[in-house]
């Protein structure tokens, strides 16, 4: 099984509709991260999380709200889907505690987005 | 501002080959890690090779290296031996201020031919 898991993998919803994109890891990092990836603009930092209480903002959050249930799980959502969301979803995890500080990011396998 | 750049939005080369992706970054920190990401059309990001900034010797991951130019704020990818498999988008990267998360260039599509 994967380190870090998405659902779902693909989904195709309509404008309006509530979205959630779900991330769970058994890496054990307290870090977690959702990115947009857009073709020809590579990936982009909605929110991250580094514990349970601590939640910020990346450069594009607005349309877009997150969860950290526990420490191993990471959701988005969409409150109300509009088309320009249409992406791949990224979740990825780091660990600055463990063995290098390298800040490396570990991802999932990424959710298909498209919003008619 | 701190941006990761790549300039070539698709590159292609001949198996065996050996090609060279570059990117370029803009930071004030002086102890940080570069990274190349590969992403293959299964869209998993792999880590390909990570470089430590202060380290004046540049990094080597079987066929994959590094050019890194501190100085010039340059961190290019040498594929050597080039194979079919390494076909994928590349993405270099950068952590933001304080390191909390990675900047991510546009990427560079690279196409191998037999």
């Amino acid at each position: 099984d994967a380190d870090v898991t998405q659902t779902p993998r693909n989904r195709i919803t309509k404008t309006g509709k509530r979205i959630m994109l779900e991330c769970s890891q058994t890496k054990g990092h307290d870090r977690m991260y959702w990115y947009r990836q857009d073709p020809g603009l590579g990936l982009r930092l909605i929110y991250y999380s580094f514990d349970v209480k601590d939640i910020n903002k990346g450069e594009i959050s607005d349309g877009y709200s997150v969860s950290r249930q526990a420490q191993a799980k990471f959701s988005l959502s969409l409150e109300s889907a509009i088309p320009n969301q249409t992406a791949l979803y990224f979740c990825a995890t780091s660990d600055p505690q463990g063995g290098q500080r390298t800040g490396e990011l570990f991802f999932g396998e990424g959710s298909r987005l498209t919003v008619l | 501002a701190q941006t990761v750049t790549q300039s070539q939005p698709e590159m292609s080369v001949q198996e065996a080959e050996t090609v060279t992706l570059s990117c370029t970054y803009d930071t004030s920190e002086s102890d940080y890690y570069l990274f190349w990401y590969k992403q293959p059309p299964s869209r998993q990001m792999i880590l390909v090779i990570r470089q430590e900034a202060y380290k004046q010797q540049n990094a080597t991951e079987n066929r994959f290296s590094v050019n890194f130019q501190k100085a010039a704020k340059s961190f290019s990818l040498k594929i050597s031996d080039s194979q079919l498999g390494d076909a994928a988008m590349y993405f270099c990267a950068w952590p933001k201020n304080s390191g909390y998360a990675l900047n991510f260039g546009k990427g560079t599509s690279l196409l191998v031919t037999p």
